[in-house]
């Protein structure tokens, strides 16, 4: 069964780091671009950032650009994303995301979250 | 950026119902539009892709449209557990951007 797993998710003050991990399993995992998206309390889904099936190509939104920082360890089947200076802005539930194609892309298993909260 | 404008932001329809939910872009985003069902507490679910394709498993009774900057989610008959919001995502260009989402209420 394809699977994914988030964690990492806690409390932490505005400025503050945090690092949240996704677990794969239940497929081939260094084959597949891989995917953040966060849904704020109360808003809609927001693509945070995107990684190469090899690391070697790594995309993000304007709003996290030199604050975040997505990576992978295939050798793990596992996906991560460092946060640092954090701001309330962004407390959201995050997601990992696997994109089945990325020729033609669209995220097809998606984990069931983990909430980070920014807050003094 | 590519703006996502979905229509109606809010639904309420009887069991059996047709539904239909717009999606319009800013710019031109070809075929490279995807659906999405969010439960709450569940891990998001891909419906529709390439504007069109249905993703293996999921009902029949939905389906999609569209091309360029209008798109359209159609449920033909609407189930209990179709009660959900439905967002929309555009692979186009990056960064990839959702709609503001539509919240589907079974009356």
């Amino acid at each position: 069964e394809v699977q994914l797993v988030e964690s990492g998710g806690y409390l932490v003050q505005p400025g503050g780091s945090l690092k949240l991990s996704c677990a794969a399993s239940g497929f081939t995992f260094s084959n597949y671009w891989m995917n953040w998206v966060r849904q704020a309390p109360g808003k809609g889904l927001e693509w945070v950032a995107n990684i190469k099936y090899d690391g070697s190509a790594k995309n993000y939104v304007d709003s996290v650009k030199g604050r975040f920082t997505i990576s992978r360890d295939n050798a793990k089947n596992s996906l991560y994303l460092q946060m640092n200076s954090l701001r309330a802005e962004d407390t959201a539930v995050y997601y990992c995301a696997r994109d089945e194609d990325h020729s033609n892309s669209r995220f097809d298993c998606w984990g069931q979250g983990t909430l980070v909260t920014v807050s003094s | 950026d590519v703006q996502l404008t979905q229509s109606p932001s809010f639904l309420s329809a009887s069991i059996g119902d047709r539904v239909t939910i717009t999606c319009r872009a800013s710019q031109g985003v070809r075929i490279y539009l995807i659906w999405y069902q969010l439960k709450a507490g569940k891990a998001p679910k891909l419906l529709i892709y390439g504007a069109s394709t249905l993703q293996s498993g999921v009902p029949l009774r939905f389906s999609g449209s569209g091309s360029g900057t209008e798109f359209t989610l159609t449920i033909s008959s609407l189930q209990p557990e179709d009660s959900a919001t439905y967002y929309c995502q555009q692979i186009s260009e990056y960064p990839v951007t959702f709609g503001g989402g539509t919240k589907v209420e079974i009356k």
